[in-house]
């Protein structure tokens, strides 16, 4: 079975602080994998997303993440993070065959930006 | 706009009173599904549908039913809540593996 597992469950950075946020999952096969945003009290918006190709995929506002095969992870990366970054933010992995529109997500990680 | 909507957006209820929270999309996607989302546990599925009339258990089925009529709707049915079903729900629908949610629908059963 898929398994997503988000280490940091709340971090909390200054403005212009460097962001890394760690993902790692648990699955054989070929994977599609994503992370997602959650600005307080609203819906989970898609921040970028990895299908194949180049392993450094970018993403809205800054974001980007990279996908290391051999570590099975997909860490999320803003090199200075803003105030309004504070949300919370969920890495999701998928099966690229058959089941790609099963997500499986992690428990989320909190990010607080202290301006 | 392509949108997904729920209704309601927020509901407070009675053990074993019967609700159904609609969720209705736009995007003529096949694939929809259910999350609940609780602190510390991320977003979990509970139903999903390939098509109408297709339907399938996702991770916490257990006391939830869906119906797939049509394809733009996916309604999702608590026969009789519980309080352990006080959550914040999320309809979503795909296509080519990226999800698209809706606003969410906060439950409180008391």
């Amino acid at each position: 079975a898929q398994s997503v597992s988000q280490h940091n469950h709340h971090v909390i950075l200054s403005e212009a602080a460097s962001l890394e946020l760690g993902c790692n999952y648990s699955y054989g096969g070929t994977v599609n994998l994503f992370w997602y945003v959650q600005y307080p009290g609203q819906h989970l918006q898609l921040l970028l997303k990895y299908f194949s190709g180049d392993p450094l995929v970018k993403g809205i506002k800054g974001f980007e993440a990279e996908f290391i095969k051999s570590k099975f992870s997909f860490n999320l990366r803003k090199p200075s993070v803003q105030w309004s970054d504070t949300a919370e933010y969920f890495c999701a992995v998928s099966s690229a065959l058959g089941g790609a529109n099963n997500l499986f997500f992690g428990t989320g990680t909190r990010l607080t930006v202290i301006p | 706009e392509a949108q997904v909507t729920q209704n309601p957006r927020y509901l407070i209820t009675v053990t074993g009173k019967k609700l159904t929270v609609t969720c209705s999309q736009n995007m003529n996607h096949e694939y929809m599904s259910w999350y609940r989302q609780d602190p510390g546990l991320g977003l979990r599925q509970i139903y999903y549908s390939m098509n109408v009339e297709v339907t399938d258990k996702g991770d916490v089925p257990e006391g939830y039913k869906v119906s797939r009529k049509e394809k733009r709707n996916f309604p999702l049915i608590l026969e009789s809540p519980s309080p352990n079903q006080t959550s914040l729900y999320f309809c979503a629908t795909s296509r080519g593996g990226e999800q698209f949610f809706g606003p969410g629908t906060r439950l409180t059963v008391l």
